[in-house]
């Protein structure tokens, strides 16, 4: 069956803009999950939603950084005024419901901000 | 909170060859521990995992072993080849935040030659 899929693949954006990161999680995966993933380093938590609330944002790494996920289906990770360290993969990952361990990733989004 | 340690980074075998990978933990409460394989461009792909109740677990060529004594775990992979050749990452987590909350190691770079 499908897997998590994200779009764009690849951003690249100029310092100081805004960028929308989206994900489509597993059909029927109650938990959705986002990473960032600097380059040689693993993924790190960002934020979890369960259904449509979002439970955990302890993760985002400033307030420029949103995500949300209105209907409990598709999620979308914003960042405002890109920054030059906000250059990473962002991964985005889903899983069963809140009790089941397994988690499958989509590929990432490589953004770029020069 | 958690804080997971791999090594090594890079390990480079001969086709055929036994490849080992290790990682410790910091949190006794930790009690899910997954690998995920990443190849270049792609997300992390769930290969194996193991739960604090069990102290090894066997899928073909693919191991892994858990010491919650010493807080650490180990992935094996037996009869390597050239496709097995990717950056692997451990991951542990807790429960106690209500959903499964990743936290990744650095990862290690494996390369099979033929």
């Amino acid at each position: 069956g499908a897997g998590v899929s994200q779009s764009p693949r690849y951003k690249v954006a100029k310092r100081g803009q805004d960028v929308a990161l989206r994900c489509d999680p597993i059909s029927g995966h109650v938990s959705l999950f986002w990473y960032q993933q600097a380059l040689g380093q693993g993924p790190e938590f960002l934020t979890y939603f369960q259904n449509e609330a979002q439970l955990d944002k302890s993760g985002l790494p400033s307030d420029r950084f949103f995500a949300e996920r209105p209907e409990g289906s598709v999620s979308t990770l914003k960042i405002q005024r890109t920054q030059q360290e906000d250059s990473a993969v962002y991964l985005c990952a889903s899983s069963l419901d809140s009790s089941t361990d397994t988690q499958y990733f989509g590929p990432g989004t490589r953004l770029t901000v020069l | 909170g958690e804080n997971v340690e791999q090594h090594p980074s890079t390990l480079s075998v001969q086709e055929g060859d036994s490849a080992v990978i290790k990682c410790t933990y910091s949190d006794s409460a930790s009690n899910y521990f997954p690998w995920y394989k990443q190849e270049l461009g792609k997300g992390p792909q769930l290969i194996i995992d193991i739960r604090s109740n069990v102290g090894e677990k066997k899928d073909q060529r693919i191991a892994v072993t858990l010491n919650k004594t010493a807080k650490h775990f180990s992935l094996h992979i037996t009869e390597t080849q050239p496709e097995d050749s990717a950056v692997y990452f451990c991951a542990a987590t807790l429960w106690n935040t209500g959903f499964q909350k990743l936290v990744f190691g650095t990862g290690t770079r494996l390369l099979v030659s033929p």
